[in-house]
């Protein structure tokens, strides 16, 4: 079965640093990987996708994923942090098979001053 | 374009009683999804409908929970009776039939007292 792991369920960046979420999955077939991000009392948006075209995913506001299948890493990548960008993460995966997405368990950025 | 539309946003219920939650997907989407979303996780798929047929219900509490998608459009996700562990995000998405994207409404914060 397809598993989803976010590392660290918190992350503390200052406001100009890089921000870097890890997300790994578990799977023989590379899935179709997602970053969402869910702001406080908001629904899940998408802010990338991976469907096996480019390695390198470029999203809203910013951000940026890299497909890694030596590493089954797809981790969400943004240079500059901005306060806005305070929310939660969710990394999710979507194989054909299963005919379900799978999420892992998010990560709580914060930025500071 | 309109996104996906949900109500109530909040409920707040004690345990034994019953609750409903609606759904309106996008339009010309034909495939909708029920997540539940407990506190500190990723959501986790309940249901998956196709037009008013179910695809995936293999992790709906059956004894307690239920869900209908009549005409293909709306649909209402039903807890009777509800129980503490319920307390949760109800999260709608909607997507194209095949579709890896799914568009998630605002969800419904259920607490149970």
């Amino acid at each position: 079965a397809q598993s989803v792991t976010q590392l660290g369920s918190h992350v503390s960046v200052s406001e100009g640093a890089l921000v870097l979420l890890r997300c790994n999955y578990s799977s023989s077939v590379p899935p179709y990987l997602f970053w969402y991000v869910q702001y406080p009392n908001q629904g899940l948006q998408l802010l990338l996708k991976y469907t096996s075209a480019a390695t390198l995913v470029k999203g809203i506001n910013g951000f940026e994923a890299e497909f890694k299948k030596s590493e089954t890493s797809f981790h969400l990548t943004k240079p500059s942090a901005h306060m806005s960008d305070a929310a939660e993460y969710f990394c999710a995966a979507f194989t054909g098979g299963g005919n379900k997405l799978t999420f892992g368990t998010g990560t709580q950025l914060k930025v500071e001053l | 374009e309109a996104g996906v539309a949900q109500s109530p946003r909040y409920k707040i219920i004690e345990k034994r009683q019953s609750v409903a939650f609606w759904c309106n997907p996008i339009s010309g989407h034909a495939t909708l999804y029920w997540y539940q979303q407990i506190l500190g996780q990723g959501p986790k798929l309940l249901i998956q409908f196709q037009n008013n047929g179910v695809v995936d219900d293999s992790q709906l509490p059956k004894d307690r929970f239920s869900a209908e998608r009549l005409k293909g459009v709306d649909s209402t996700l039903k807890i009777q009776p509800a129980k503490l562990e319920d307390s949760a995000v109800y999260l709608c998405a909607s997507s194209f039939p095949g579709a890896y994207e799914q568009y998630f409404g605002p969800g419904t914060r259920l607490t149970v007292t």
